[in-house]
């Protein structure tokens, strides 16, 4: 299985902020990259897929990069509604795997 | 409005079965394909299955082949995962997703782009 590690695992920021958050597969996928929000008690929220491609709907401030095996999330400006858990998943191959998550926590 | 909203889940036994649905409104269910993914309380999210349109391809996690059975009914625009020889750590929120979109690259995944609200299933004695 396609092992898929985020990091920071956690860290805090202030609304305004510039924030990047790295996922990195063990193997090649390609651009076959999605990434999610989550809120508390709430079901993920798709933000990008295809690595760089913003989902509709999903505010600008949010971008992704990256291919092969390092990725990046980067949030431009940081709102008070984005505080919250990031997960990246590779749906390359079967089976699909996630990273195990960023909270992005208000310092 | 496309919509997955999720039921039977509850308080099940170890060892004992559950049965999760998945009602799917709003959009032709029988393009996407369909997924489970379950999340244990305060982890990360964790890919438990996936089921092509027409239920040709059907995919499993390892910690649950053999165990679980998804299955599609088109006709009825429903979802369903059968949890058998259920055990402590299948305890999670369990959600439906639809793949993004409908046509999907052979043996690739997608990403998830309609989740339902979740059903918490509790595996405990």
């Amino acid at each position: 299985a396609i092992r898929m590690t985020q990091s920071p695992s956690s860290f805090s920021a202030s609304t305004g902020d510039r924030v990047t958050i790295t996922c990195r597969a063990s193997q090649g996928i390609s651009s076959y990259l999605a990434w999610y929000q989550q809120k508390p008690g709430k079901a993920p929220k798709l933000l990008i897929y295809a690595a760089s491609t913003l989902q509709s709907g999903v505010p600008s401030r949010f971008s992704g990069s990256g291919s092969g095996t390092d990725f990046t999330l980067t949030i431009s400006c940081l709102q008070s509604e984005d505080f919250a858990t990031y997960y990246c998943q590779q749906y390359y191959s079967y089976p699909l795997t996630f990273g195990q998550g960023t909270k992005v926590e208000i310092k | 409005e496309v919509q997955l909203v999720e039921s039977g889940g509850g308080l099940v036994k170890p060892g004992g079965s559950l049965r999760l649905s998945c009602a799917a409104s709003g959009f032709t269910f029988s393009s996407y394909s369909m997924n489970w993914v379950r999340q244990a309380p305060g982890k990360g999210l964790e890919w438990v299955s996936s089921i092509s349109s027409s239920s040709s391809y059907i995919y499993y996690a390892d910690s649950v082949k053999g165990r679980f059975t998804i299955s599609r009914d088109n006709a009825k625009n429903s979802l369903y995962l059968q949890m058998n020889s259920l055990r402590a750590e299948d305890t999670a929120v369990y959600y439906c997703a639809r793949d993004r979109h409908p046509i999907a690259a052979a043996g690739r995944g997608d990403a998830f782009d309609i989740w339902g609200q979740g059903t918490m299933v509790t595996v405990s004695s």
